[in-house]
């Protein structure tokens, strides 16, 4: 079954820690991007890579960070440096340029 | 910010009426995507619409993209409860490389 997994589906964090947020396809897509959705609102970037080794910033990514050391692979890391990391966080992936976007299902992050 | 805009920001509609959403952004593009969401869930693509294009038609989905301002608009025609969800556009910037999404219109979709 190919698609983008995304793990765990609901994460609880201490104030002060790090977490990692997995996302992994099998689609043989290029490039992949993480965004953040908070209640009621859309979504905003946080970072995309288009290539294996290779990222960019996006519009909010202050206090994450990311790493693409595999082409299936893109996690996301959500530092202690991010005030209010309480949100909902979306992965996706796509092949190339002028082509859709296939999404997780997404992982609700808490800050207990 | 490069984040585009939807409008309205929430429709209620009845069942068998038509829902028009409009979509407007910043930048020069590839193409403009509309997708949906149901609540808590993952976004699924319905249309993508290139900029060389000015229409496209899929089922009961019509995009319209105006390219001289910016704009697009998805119409759902005779709708349904189930397309009660929140639906997106997203613009696949020119020589960026990221997708940029706006916030989003509720729609709600009463039997």
């Amino acid at each position: 079954d190919g698609g983008i997994t995304q793990s765990p589906k609901y994460l609880f964090r201490k104030e002060g820690q790090n977490v990692t947020l997995s996302c992994e396809q099998n689609l043989n897509h290029d490039a992949m991007y993480w965004y953040r959705q908070d209640p009621g609102q859309g979504l905003r970037l946080i970072y995309y890579s288009q290539i294996v080794n290779d990222f960019q910033k996006g519009d909010i990514a202050e206090g994450y960070s990311v790493s693409r050391e595999k082409k299936e692979s893109f996690p996301l890391t959500v530092t202690s440096a991010q005030k209010n990391p309480t949100a909902f966080y979306l992965c996706a992936s796509k092949p190339v340029a002028n082509t859709e976007a296939f999404f997780g299902q997404g992982t609700r992050l808490t800050v207990v | 910010s490069q984040q585009g805009e939807e409008d309205p920001q929430a429709l209620s509609i009845q069942e068998g009426e038509n829902a028009t959403m409009n979509c407007s952004y910043k930048t020069s593009i590839n193409n403009l995507q509309w997708y949906r969401q149901n609540s808590g869930r993952g976004l699924v693509h319905l249309i993508l619409i290139r900029s060389n294009e000015r229409e496209k038609h899929s089922g009961r989905l019509r995009v319209t993209l105006d390219t001289s301002k910016k704009s697009s608009s998805l119409l759902i025609t005779a709708s349904r409860a189930a397309d009660t969800a929140s639906y997106f556009c997203a613009t696949d910037a020119r020589s960026q490389g990221n997708l940029i999404f706006g916030k989003g219109t509720k729609l709600s979709v009463k039997p």
